[in-house]
């Protein structure tokens, strides 16, 4: 596709469930990063894959969340026994180059906890 | 810890206006800044970057400017027009240490008023 498309756009799990939440980057776009971002707040970073080097998982909270890129292509974030905290948009960004700038976001999977 | 700041949570203008939104950043190793915009239900986009080594840079109708000796990063929106309605965001990049990591500010509400 043209740009950067993230499933679902919205899902609402209960306490306890696991959740699945996939990113299509950009066709060629080497990195891939996934993003948190609660109701009125800024960006928070969680994951940063790019290419084959080992990811940058310094921005997970918690081990009941992880992240893989299959491929060097599509990523899924799983949060494994979701709780209310949890819940947020989801912000997939993929760019060319690692280092560029220009982060191409998708429109984010809307996750409710309840 | 260090951190990337709003000086102004909401901003309202009259179309037609120019718009200045401050940020304010801590880390003065920070050497490359960059404004997003994030309309409702969608990704953030980005609008314009600027280097540590430069002061000022212009794009269509923006401008940002970087004061690095007050840690002061400021976007300017000329001639406002209703589509400039959104939240804008400073983000912030230390490459030395954070590799293609983004740290982004809390996001300044921009209302555009007819």
């Amino acid at each position: 596709g043209a740009g950067v498309s993230q499933s679902p756009s919205n899902k609402v799990t209960e306490k306890g469930k696991d959740v699945e939440l996939r990113c299509d980057p950009i066709s060629g776009h080497t990195a891939l990063y996934w993003y948190r971002q609660s109701l009125g707040q800024g960006l928070e970073f969680l994951i940063y894959f790019q290419g084959n080097s080992a990811p940058d998982k310094s921005g997970l909270p918690s081990d009941r969340f992880s992240a893989e890129r299959t491929g060097g292509s599509v990523s899924t974030l799983t949060i494994q026994r979701t709780q209310q905290e949890d819940s947020a948009v989801y912000l997939c960004a993929s760019s060319l180059v690692a280092g560029a700038g220009e982060l191409f976001f998708g429109e984010g999977s809307r996750l409710t906890v309840l | 810890g260090e951190s990337v700041g709003l000086h102004l949570p909401t901003l309202s203008v009259q179309e037609g206006d120019n718009s200045i939104i401050n940020c304010a950043y801590s880390n003065s190793a920070s050497d490359y800044f960059i404004w997003y915009k994030q309309e409702s239900g969608k990704g953030p986009q980005f609008i314009i970057d600027i280097r540590s080594n430069m002061d000022k840079r212009q794009g269509q109708r923006v401008t940002v400017l970087l004061n690095k000796t007050v840690k002061h990063l400021s976007l300017q929106i000329a001639a406002t027009q209703p589509g400039d309605s959104a939240v804008y965001f400073c983000a912030e990049n230390m490459r030395e240490t954070s590799g293609s990591r983004l740290t982004f500010g809390e996001g300044t509400q921009l209302t555009v008023n007819p």
